[in-house]
């Protein structure tokens, strides 16, 4: 049972360019979560979805970022327009219901040149 | 508004002997409580965990402490050993709903030969 999947590891964009980070969540799970860690500082959480539905944006910025979770395929999160500071590693995590445990994937690290 | 807070930013401990990890939290509304291990490249790892009706929970050789009046945790390690040797995330949630994680910024635990 492979974990939770995240491609690519890393992406080099220059700014203005749009990011694309994708998750595959852990076989059975419905309910995804994205993280973002800023250099030397906690992970902070970003969204919520469930296939098809965002459950809780409120981490989100409100310009430039938008995550979907479509009924098939990856929940992707996208990063428009990127600047400097959108330069972070972006942990997803998946867990079969929104009350349990979830668990992360390997991230992906975004560096903006 | 750092609702949960490590203090150290680093903990070097030697082989065999006792590491403890302490976070500090402001919300009261935080009833759940967690640990993940962090190694370089890769995504957090859930270690131990405490519901708010305890005040202590164990799995071999990790301990969890929760002192609520103190809204204090610490996350003891005995005997430690190098493999120990991550970075350590507390992490607190709260108890309606869907509650997103709460991360720390972090410690750097170095356990030496």
């Amino acid at each position: 049972n492979a974990g939770v999947m995240q491609n690519p590891r890393h992406l080099v964009r220059r700014r203005g360019q749009e990011a694309r980070l994708r998750c595959s969540p852990m076989k059975g799970h419905s309910h995804v979560y994205w993280y973002r860690q800023l250099p030397e500082e906690g992970l902070k959480f970003m969204v919520y979805l469930q296939k098809e539905n965002i459950i809780d944006e409120s981490g989100m910025p409100k310009e430039r970022f938008s995550a979907e979770f479509p009924k098939e395929g990856p929940s992707i999160l996208r990063i428009q327009q990127v600047v400097r500071g959108d330069s972070a590693a972006y942990f997803c995590a998946s867990s079969p219901t929104g009350g349990q445990r979830a668990f992360f994937g390997q991230g992906t690290r975004l560096t903006v040149v | 508004d750092q609702q949960v807070k490590q203090n150290s930013p680093s903990l070097s401990v030697q082989e065999g002997r006792i590491s403890i990890l302490n976070c500090d939290y402001t919300n009261s509304m935080f009833d759940y409580f967690l640990w993940y291990k962090k190694y370089p490249a890769e995504g957090p790892t859930f270690l131990i965990s405490i519901s708010s009706i305890k005040d202590k929970n164990e799995d071999g050789r990790f301990t969890v402490f929760l002192n609520k009046s103190a809204k204090h945790l610490s996350l003891h390690i005995v005997p430690s050993q190098p493999g120990d040797s991550a970075v350590y995330f507390c992490a607190a949630q709260g108890n309606t709903g869907f509650q997103k994680l709460v991360f720390g910024t972090g410690t750097r635990l170095l356990v030496s030969p």
